[in-house]
């Protein structure tokens, strides 16, 4: 069975522009949740979807968004660029919504923003 | 930032040894995760434990959920060079899938 999938794995962006990362879920499973991880901050966690809407939301402005789609894959989206956005930004599937679900991470994409 | 406190931060282990790290909570939480990240991957989940007071062995690796469901230890037993990496607990409520982090123990092998 396929883990989580993230791509791309690396990027390079310019302080002012936008980046879309994505995610493919592990198979069956119908949660998507995005985490953002820095040296300073740790493990961050952005928000949640399921079902194609948005469950959960983070500490985050907004300019980060996501979505996810009819066959649970999902995207996140960085608007406006900052430095500090650089970061390992990670992807979890979960079977379903709710407590008590294992829960998996994808290799994560690394953004760099100069 | 993190609600988690994980201690320690950093340890050194020997061949053979046994470690213990824990991980302590302000608040309640209804799931303990504990993962392994190693350098440019991400958290591998190690042990999932869902009730309070459940003691949980994966090979090498005991973690236990505490009775106050505020805390969780893992242990690793006769540790071995490839149990160098970073070692994260994370808390679960039962309102979604949004996970808590501690800070981390970062496990070295000793020079």
């Amino acid at each position: 069975k396929a883990g989580v999938t993230q791509t791309p794995r690396y990027l390079i962006k310019t302080r002012g522009q936008q980046v879309t990362l994505s995610c493919s879920p592990i198979s069956g499973h119908r949660s998507v949740s995005w985490y953002q991880q820095t040296p300073g901050q740790g493990l961050q966690f952005l928000f949640e979807y399921f079902s194609e809407t948005q469950r959960n939301k983070g500490n985050f402005p907004g300019r980060f968004s996501g979505r996810q789609f009819s066959n649970s894959r999902s995207e996140m989206n960085v608007s406006t660029l900052e430095l500090g956005d650089s970061a390992l930004y990670l992807c979890a599937s979960s079977l379903n919504f709710g407590g008590g679900n294992t829960i998996y991470f994808g290799e994560g994409s690394w953004l760099t923003v100069v | 930032g993190q609600q988690l406190n994980q201690s320690p931060q950093s340890m050194f282990i020997q061949e053979g040894e046994d470690v213990s790290m824990n991980c302590t909570s302000s608040s309640i939480f209804n799931t303990w995760l504990w993962y392994k990240q190693d350098p440019g991957e991400g958290p591998v989940l190690l042990i999932a434990l869902y009730k309070a007071g459940e003691l949980t062995s994966n090979g090498r690796l005991t973690a236990q959920f505490g009775i106050t469901r505020k805390d969780s230890f893992l242990n690793i037993s006769a540790s071995i060079p490839s149990d160098v990496g970073i070692y994260f607990c994370a808390g679960q409520t039962a309102a979604g899938n949004k996970l808590t982090f501690g800070g981390g123990t970062r496990v070295l092998v000793k020079p």
